[in-house]
């Protein structure tokens, strides 16, 4: 069976420091992936996504994958009490002709004033 | 306005009822699907449409049918709810081949007593 697994968490930090989530996937032939923001009783937001080996950087945040280790992480710099949330990593999977996200069950972070 | 929206956006309904939950986007999307989402178990997928004529389960569609009834809506039906069909549930849209990303609706929070 196909998994993205992520440490539950909570993933504590003060305001102001680096925030660092991780997230492995047992699928070699995923492609894609992503990382969603969902705040407690609401829809998972879309974030950043990654494609290529390497690091991608978006404003405060920087997603890292390595596809020989099956390794993905979120980077959030200069961490906000407005971060404390859920996040959820996916990754492409292909079943029977189709692809679809496999998700994690999330990280959550508590980012403390 | 919402770019995905669910009505219900919250049911209680009894064990035995029938119950629809609505989906409708205008992102011009082709790719829909539904989740439920559990605490502790996260994102489950549960049907997934391709396009208008494209119906296919996913890990978890025992209990559970949809119905694509356009472009922009998708329709989730519990044909007699029990009480473990308690959940959040969400309706999500991607773009099409090549993209993978999803984009989330509100949600539907359902209570089966």
């Amino acid at each position: 069976q196909k998994e993205v697994e992520q440490n539950s968490g909570p993933l504590s930090v003060p305001e102001g420091a680096i925030a660092s989530l991780n997230c492995t996937y047992s699928d070699r032939g995923s492609q894609s992936f992503f990382w969603y923001r969902q705040y407690s009783g609401k829809s998972p937001e879309l974030i950043m996504f990654i494609y290529s080996n390497g690091d991608k950087e978006d404003g405060r945040f920087t997603a890292q994958l390595n596809k020989a280790s099956q390794y993905v992480s979120l980077l959030i710099r200069d961490s906000q009490p407005s971060d404390s949330a859920t996040y959820l990593c996916a990754g492409d999977s292909l079943n029977s002709g189709y692809s679809t996200l496999t998700f994690g069950k999330g990280t959550m972070l508590l980012v403390s004033p | 306005d919402a770019d995905v929206t669910q009505t219900p956006r919250n049911r209680i309904t009894k064990t035995g009822k029938r119950i629809m939950l609505e989906c409708s986007q205008t992102k011009g999307h082709d790719r829909m699907y539904w989740y439920r989402q559990d605490p502790g178990l996260g994102l489950r997928l549960i049907y997934y449409s391709f396009d208008v004529k494209d119906i296919n389960k996913g890990e978890i569609s025992d209990g559970y049918s949809v119905s694509r009834q356009a472009q922009a809506k998708f329709s989730l039906s519990l044909e007699s709810a029990i009480p473990n069909q308690t959940a959040l549930y969400f309706c999500a849209t991607s773009p099409g081949p090549g993209t993978y990303e999803q984009y989330f609706g509100p949600g539907t929070r359902l209570t089966v007593t």
